[in-house]
């Protein structure tokens, strides 16, 4: 069974301050995708990263894919009030059915 | 254009009671999604559709869960009877064929008493 654990589980932190969230697996993912969701609403994809080793930014928000596709952070420097949410990280089989296997995500406040 | 149109956005039922969740998907979009996310954790996949047929329903606790896409189209997950441990967000999503980019309802919150 393929599961996806996030670290911090909860985050909280004052405007401005730098902050990196881990996802980790034992297995191998085709893909990674990062999710914000905030309260009341659905998960809204903000990045894919398919090649291992693969950076990719998002004005103050980095991701980065493991190099063995096994992992993946996203980064956020100068955090802003509006990053607050649930991040969740979701990895793609090789089965090519489009399922995504989610982790528990990581609730991040920030404080102005 | 259109996100996924997901209804009623909040339901109240009683232990033993049925209960059903209608979505409609982002036009153009040939699979459909069902997750369940139950407080403090990530979604977890009931049913994957494309088009009208089901794709993986392996997590669907198919005793009390039903779930159809008739037409290929809109979408209905019915619970009956429901029980304590089904109270959760239950969202739809939806994306071009197997595209790894789904696109997500608001959810409907499910309160069981």
């Amino acid at each position: 069974t393929q599961l996806l654990e996030q670290s911090p589980q909860f985050l909280s932190i004052q405007e401005g301050e730098n902050l990196t969230v881990y996802c980790n697996s034992s297995s191998v993912f085709s893909s990674l995708q990062w999710y914000r969701q905030e309260p009341g609403e659905g998960p809204v994809l903000l990045v894919t990263v398919v090649t291992g080793g693969e950076v990719k930014k998002l004005k103050r928000l980095t991701f980065q894919f493991g190099d063995a596709r096994k992992d993946s952070s996203l980064h956020i420097t100068a955090a802003q009030p509006g990053d607050t949410g649930l991040y969740l990280c979701a990895g793609g089989g090789s089965s090519n059915t489009g399922k995504l296997i989610f982790g528990q995500g990581t609730t991040l406040q920030v404080k102005p | 254009e259109a996100g996924v149109a997901q209804s009623p956005r909040y339901k109240i039922i009683e232990k033993r009671q049925s209960v059903a969740f209608w979505c409609n998907p982002i036009s153009g979009h040939a699979t459909l999604y069902w997750y369940q996310q139950i407080l403090g954790q990530g979604p977890k996949l009931l049913i994957q559709f494309q088009n009208n047929g089901v794709v993986d329903d392996s997590q669907l606790p198919k005793d009390r869960f039903s779930a159809e896409r008739l037409k290929g189209v809109d979408s209905t997950l019915k619970i009956q009877p429901a029980k304590l441990e089904d109270s959760a967000v239950y969202l739809c999503a939806s994306s071009l064929w197997t595209a790894r980019e789904q696109y997500f309802g608001p959810g409907t919150r499910l309160t069981v008493t």
